[in-house]
């Protein structure tokens, strides 16, 4: 079993709907990231959390440390959001564990 | 560009050649990562230096695999006697668990 997983693994979409990628992680974390890679591109990193709840944009980000769950939401999405996004646990041990990512895509 | 930068960005090899990537961090930065990911699949752990210092190795970093970080400032990760199997995005960053920022990554092939 991986420390974190999420889900969907693939996600298609239609311009404008709500998106929202889940996170699970079983390892202890000090921060909970969510990154986005496009094609053949770098990561970004999109946000850090450790607690409660981030937004950015059309982007929030929320976590439940108590049920060690993680949300990433995208409000009226669009086609440039096509992208992979990987959820990652950062725990007090340095190290870093990755999900497997999210691909979405957004039809216009 | 002031963000983390990785050389090559491609490397093409045949099996059995030595192939080395060098990462230069954010200059601030006094911890380095590197990370391997290939497709479809997430990043994973390989190595992890505090200064010049390595101090945690992932168990997927063979005795074919070494890296470096002579001066606590640029590091390079060598892989030797390559194998197609060592195919992958090789990615480097620097910073924190808590604030990691990514390099473009290197993208290696084996033939």
């Amino acid at each position: 079993k991986n420390e974190v997983e999420q889900s969907p693994q693939n996600l298609t979409a239609q311009e404008g709907e709500f998106i929202t990628i889940n996170c699970s992680y079983s390892v202890g974390i000090s921060a909970l990231h969510w990154l986005q890679q496009h094609p053949g591109g770098g990561i970004v990193s999109l946000f850090m959390l450790s607690s409660g709840k981030k937004k950015h944009g059309r982007l929030i980000a929320t976590i439940n440390i108590q049920e060690k769950h993680s949300s990433l939401h995208i409000t009226a999405s669009h086609p440039r959001d096509s992208a992979v996004y990987i959820c990652a646990a950062g725990n007090t041990g340095n190290q870093f564990y990755f999900g497997t990512g999210t691909s979405l895509t957004v039809i216009p | 560009d002031t963000g983390v930068s990785q050389n090559p960005r491609h490397k093409i090899t045949k099996r059995g050649q030595n192939v080395t990537f060098r990462c230069d961090p954010i200059s601030e930065h006094n911890r380095l990562y590197w990370y391997r990911q290939t497709l479809g699949q997430g990043p994973e752990f390989l190595t992890y230096f505090q200064n010049e210092a390595q101090l945690e190795k992932s168990r997927l970093l063979s005795d074919r695999f070494s890296a470096e970080r002579p001066k606590g400032s640029f590091s390079t990760l060598e892989i030797q006697r390559t194998e197609q199997g060592d195919s992958a995005m090789y990615l480097c960053a620097s910073g924190s668990t808590e604030t990691q920022y990514f390099g473009p990554g290197t993208r290696l092939l084996v033939l």
